[in-house]
């Protein structure tokens, strides 16, 4: 399969905890994008990488979040000091400069319950 | 910040009816995508549409980009069963702005 992996698929958490989430892009995607999903809405952008600078970050990723994209392959997602409204999908998308359409292709996301 | 917003938020169609969503901005978009997520699944990329008045097809979906470009409307002729899911529409820019989406959902 070579499409976007992310891990883990599913995080259950107690308030107060930190967790990490990983997301192996399309190799060859230069792009990589975090987003957030909550029940009902739609995905909301958090930072973009291209290749391993991160070039946006979202006023939703609080001082809290932080992601890195160290070798411009996979990239982590950390959210420290986890709150119940942290609990969300956290969907990893990819996409290549070279693509006619500039396309998004996702990943299955990672599921976090903050208790 | 930009918003694109979507309507109607859910709709319910018999197999075989036909399926408009909406999606409208109060400013002009550069480009509109529109993506579908399967109930439990991720976004999937179905189409770009980019000049005014752009029309595209894709079998029994058909795509339309406002004349100002600050609407679009994904269509679905003779619904199946294998269309249920959450359509939403998205202007890309560094990153995807979405709409909240229209979740179909179809019966036999």
């Amino acid at each position: 399969d070579t499409g976007v992996s992310q891990d883990p698929r599913h995080k259950i958490t107690k308030r107060g905890q930190n967790v990490t989430f990983r997301c192996d892009p399309i190799s060859e995607h230069n792009r990589l994008y975090w987003y957030r999903q909550t029940l009902g809405q739609g995905p909301e952008f958090l930072t973009y990488f291209q290749n391993e600078a991160q070039l946006e970050k979202s006023r939703l990723l609080s001082d809290r979040f932080s992601a890195e994209r160290p070798k411009g392959s996979f990239s982590t997602l950390e959210i420290q000091r986890t709150e119940q409204g942290d609990s969300a999908m956290y969907l990893c998308a990819s996409s290549s400069k070279r693509a006619s359409y500039n396309e998004q292709f996702f990943g299955p996301g990672t599921r976090l319950t903050v208790l | 910040g930009q918003q694109v917003m979507q309507i109607p938020q859910y709709q319910h169609v018999q197999e075989g009816e036909d399926f408009t969503t909406y999606c409208n901005s109060s400013t002009t978009l550069s480009n509109i995508q529109w993506y579908k997520q399967r109930p439990g699944g991720h976004p999937v990329f179905l189409i770009q549409l980019v000049k005014s008045g752009e029309v595209k097809k894709q079998k029994r979906l058909t795509f339309q980009f406002g004349e100002a470009k600050k609407n679009s409307s994904l269509h679905i002729t003779a619904t199946q069963t294998t269309d249920v899911g959450t359509y939403f529409c998205a202007e890309a820019g560094t990153a995807l702005i979405f709409g909240k989406g229209t979740t179909l959902s179809v019966s036999s």
